[in-house]
């Protein structure tokens, strides 16, 4: 069964430093992986997806995630983090297999200070 | 694009009644939509997955006959919880993945259920 894991639950970072948020994941094939982000009290914001192809991946926001197969990762990346970008994101695995459904981490809450 | 509603935002309800949450794709066509349940500082739980003009897939665990889905059209999925309780008290988002589209899916920004 897929399965997603985010090690850090809540991250800190001050305004202006770079980003990386962690992402493993457990398939048997190559998934699709999407990051999300989720504000308080609001739906999901798709970020970025990789689904083949080029292993770095551009999204929304400025953010950025690279797949590596050997390491089964799909870390989420930002240069430099403003304070709108303190919220929850959830990586997500999907099925290549037709099932459609997606498998989310358990998310991390990340927290800017000024 | 892919813009995904949900009505309404937020409901308070008695214990016993039932409520409807509607999900809707504003810009495209969902052949399937996906019901969603969060509870406070927590991830999404699948609860089912929802198809045009077919019965819904619920996964394990999640009774059919308390949370009534509908997906009457390619742009509108309701969920209707029945007989509500406070233990039903959460957060529930829907997804729509487009018609055609590879298996992304699209959120809408949630309904806040409170039963009393």
């Amino acid at each position: 069964a897929q399965s997603v894991t985010q090690p850090d639950i809540h991250i800190t970072v001050s305004e202006g430093a770079s980003l990386e948020l962690r992402c493993n994941y457990s398939y048997g094939a190559t998934p699709y992986l999407f990051w999300y982000v989720q504000s308080p009290g609001q739906g999901l914001q798709l970020l970025l997806k990789y689904f083949s192809g080029d292993t770095l991946v551009q999204g929304i926001k400025g953010f950025e995630a690279e797949f590596k197969r050997s390491q089964s990762s799909f870390n989420l990346r930002k240069p430099s983090v403003h304070w709108s970008d303190a919220a929850e994101y959830f990586c997500a695995v999907g099925d290549q297999g037709g099932s459609e459904k997606l498998v989310f981490g358990k998310g991390t809450k990340l927290t800017v200070n000024p | 694009g892919a813009v995904v509603s949900q009505h309404p935002s937020r409901v308070i309800c008695k214990s016993g009644t039932s409520v409807k949450i509607e999900c809707r794709s504003l810009d495209f066509q969902a052949t399937t939509m996906f019901w969603y349940r969060q509870f406070p500082k927590q991830s999404l739980m699948l609860m089912a997955t929802s198809n045009e003009g077919s019965k819904a897939t619920y996964e394990q665990g999640v009774e059919k006959d308390k949370f009534l889905i509908n997906h009457a059209s390619l742009t509108l999925s309701t969920l209707t919880v029945t007989s509500a309780h406070p233990e039903d008290s959460s957060f529930y988002i829907c997804s729509a993945r487009e018609a055609g589209g590879r298996n992304t899916q699209y959120f809408g920004p949630g309904t806040r259920l409170t039963v009393l």
